[in-house]
């Protein structure tokens, strides 16, 4: 059964870099068919798709983070990272990693548990 | 960016109440609609992809329906483990988009 989880800071302090990892169990990271994801939400709020990133490397991103965003995959270790630059209090929320399947027709399922970042001095 | 619209934003209902939510999208996305289900302190969880097909293992109490841009999510006979937030989100193009959700609580 696939299952993913999400590891890193809780706080980040403004203007810093926020860095989170997913580690990946029951299923190669190396899918043909399965692309990797981050998504968000902030506390109260909706949910917001941050990136993607297929196992050779090639990601996507949001064009509304681009600018901050990395999507790193280290396939040795079944894992994909997300570091996000200069955060602000607006970046605080909780943060997904989920399978995603880009070029089909399910989305992002399954999703790990989730981790909370706050943004915060 | 394609921009999803939910209504209602909530609703309240009885349990064995048939519930429908729609989400429209700013333009056509074929069938590239999928659902998700939210329960408080959880991640959210596939219910519904490609308008209609209904995820393994999720109930078949869970109906989706629509294509172009208007879209629906019916659930025919509410349990008490459906009262969650519901979001659509498009699978068209990229960036990949959510709606708002729709917040389902007891009446």
């Amino acid at each position: 059964q696939l299952q993913l989880q999400e590891s890193g800071p809780g706080l980040v302090k403004p203007s810093e870099t926020l860095s989170l990892t997913c580690s990946v169990s029951g299923d190669s990271i190396n899918s043909i068919t399965y692309y990797w994801a981050w998504i968000r939400q902030p506390p109260g709020k909706g949910l917001e798709w941050i990136g993607t990133i297929y196992y050779s490397g090639s990601t996507y991103y949001n064009p509304s983070l681009k600018s901050r965003v990395t999507v790193s995959v280290d396939t040795a270790k079944n894992q994909f990272s997300l570091k996000l630059t200069s955060v602000t209090a607006a970046d605080t929320a909780m943060y997904y990693c989920a399978r995603h399947d880009y070029g089909g027709p399910r989305g992002f399922d399954p999703w790990g548990q989730g981790t909370l970042v706050t943004v915060s001095s | 960016d394609i921009q999803m619209t939910q209504s209602p934003s909530s609703l309240s209902a009885s349990i064995g109440d048939r519930v429908t939510i729609t989400c429209r999208a700013s333009q056509s996305i074929d069938n590239y609609l999928n659902w998700y289900q939210q329960k408080p302190g959880k991640a959210p969880n596939l219910l519904i992809y490609a308008a209609s097909s209904l995820q393994s293992g999720v109930p078949s109490r869970f109906t989706g329906s629509g294509s172009g841009a208007d879209f629906t999510l019916i659930i025919s006979s509410l349990q008490p483990e459906d009262f969650a937030t519901y979001y659509c989100q498009q699978t068209y193009s990229t960036p990949r988009t959510f709606g708002q959700g729709t917040k389902v609580e007891i009446k």
